[in-house]
């Protein structure tokens, strides 16, 4: 199975800040990754696919890139609707995995 | 606008059965897959398994196999969960997800979740 880990696991941020979420799978995956932001209580909501292709809707502050094992998530600028826990998902084979999760929180 | 709302909370006691339910709307519903993710309390995502409602075929989490089912009623677009043998440890929020409907793919429309409470 491919195993998924990110890091940060928790990231503390101010509104404004750019922040940078990493996302490691433990062999190639291509580009078969896609990035859920989630709230408490709430559905994850999917904001990056294919590694870099953002989700109709996603505001263009989020932005993915990456490819066969490392992969990052980007906002540009922490917006305070931002403050969420983020996963990373392979799908590149017949097993998808989450990674653990990255909780942006504020500083 | 595409939906897929769940069933309600369930509390079930170790060694039943629960089945969850994600009727979709919005969509042609075999065009897609449904894939279902669960939860624990103050954990991550975990992956369950894949259903084509196109096509019936199913894909499920190796450490599922055998207590899991997935299926799929196309005259009313339904898709259904059936965890069998509960145990504590499957105490979690379980959601539906929209999916490819040959292969599993990134998960674009989500249900609201079901909690499945087990406890003796």
């Amino acid at each position: 199975d491919i195993q998924m880990t990110q890091s940060p696991s928790t990231l503390s941020a101010s509104v404004g800040d750019r922040v940078t979420i990493t996302c490691r799978a433990s062999q190639s995956i291509s580009s078969w990754l896609a990035w859920y932001q989630q709230k408490p209580g709430k559905a994850p909501k999917l904001l990056i696919y294919k590694a870099s292709s953002l989700e109709s809707g996603v505001p263009s502050r989020f932005s993915g890139s990456g490819s066969g094992t490392e992969f990052t998530l980007t906002i540009s600028s922490l917006q305070p609707d931002d403050f969420a826990t983020y996963y990373c998902q392979q799908y590149n084979s017949y097993s998808p995995e989450f990674g653990p999760g990255t909780k942006v929180d504020i500083k | 606008q595409v939906q897929l709302v769940q069933s309600g909370a369930e509390v079930k006691k170790p060694g039943a059965s629960v089945k969850v339910s994600c009727k979709a709307s919005g969509y042609t519903f075999t065009s897609y897959g449904i894939s279902w993710v669960r939860q624990a309390p103050g954990q991550g995502l975990e992956w369950m398994g894949w259903i084509s409602a196109y096509n019936g075929n199913t894909n499920y989490a190796q450490k599922l196999q055998g207590r899991v089912t997935m299926t799929t009623d196309t005259s009313t677009s339904t898709a259904y969960m059936e965890l069998r043998s509960l145990r504590s440890d499957d105490t979690a929020v379980y959601y539906c997800a929209r999916d490819n409907e040959l292969m599993t793919s990134s998960l674009d429309y989500w249900g609201q979740g079901t909690l499945v409470t087990v406890s003796s």
